[in-house]
């Protein structure tokens, strides 16, 4: 089975700190994925990567920036966190082609920004 | 540009009931995917469904199936015999065939009681 390792499950964080939060996958897949979960607007893609330092923006990219320096993990970054980016944040991977395999996601993490 | 719609936020079922949840899509591509994932509470994001556009055939997965209605562009998903266990978030999502990004709708709480 497919594992996606998000390293927080809870975190909470102060106005204006960089804060960085990692997705370590074992299965050797080429896309990974960051998402944001808000309640009633489901899951908005924050940024992509298709390959080693390889990204795309999705379409909520402002404010965050990602790193992929090894194809295992995927790091999101909030250069200067604010109170409006508290949410759940979910990170995905799938291997290849968009429709073969489902994507897998990690448990996620609940960011709290005060 | 693309869209996923749920129109229902929250639906409760009986155990051992059947219970359908509602997608609608808009799109003007011809091949693509369709899914249905399942959050649980405090869970990881799992796929429970999964559809291609160019198969006329719904797909089906034990006790959960869907009507795929092309020309209407809809998408539903139809539990049978729900189980406690089946109370989740459910999120129905879209990927074309040539895209990296997967749309996802807003989400479906569904309670089922005891």
């Amino acid at each position: 089975d497919v594992k996606v390792t998000q390293s927080s499950r809870y975190l909470v964080k102060r106005t204006g700190e960089k804060v960085f939060l990692e997705c370590v996958q074992d299965m050797d897949h080429e896309n990974m994925f960051w998402y944001r979960q808000d309640p009633g607007l489901g899951l908005r893609l924050i940024y992509f990567s298709y390959d080693v330092k390889m990204k795309e923006k999705g379409d909520i990219p402002e404010g965050y920036s990602v790193s992929r320096e090894k194809k295992e993990r995927f790091s999101l970054i909030l250069e200067s966190a604010s109170t409006n980016q508290t949410s759940m944040y979910l990170c995905a991977t799938y291997l290849s082609g968009p429709g073969d395999q489902p994507q897998h996601f990690g448990d996620g993490t609940r960011l709290s920004i005060l | 540009a693309q869209t996923v719609t749920q129109s229902q936020p929250e639906m409760s079922v009986q155990e051992a009931e059947t219970v359908t949840l509602s997608c609608t899509y808009d799109t003007s591509e011809s091949n693509y995917y369709l899914f249905w994932y399942k959050q649980p509470p405090s869970r990881q994001m799992i796929l429970v469904i999964r559809q291609e556009a160019y198969k006329q055939q719904n797909a089906t997965e034990n006790r959960f199936s869907v009507n795929f209605q092309k020309a209407a562009k809809s998408f539903s998903l139809k539990i049978s015999d729900s189980q406690l266990g089946d109370t989740a978030m459910y999120f129905c999502a879209f990927i074309d065939t040539g895209g990296f990004k997967t749309i996802f709708g807003a989400g479906t709480r569904l309670f089922v009681k005891a």
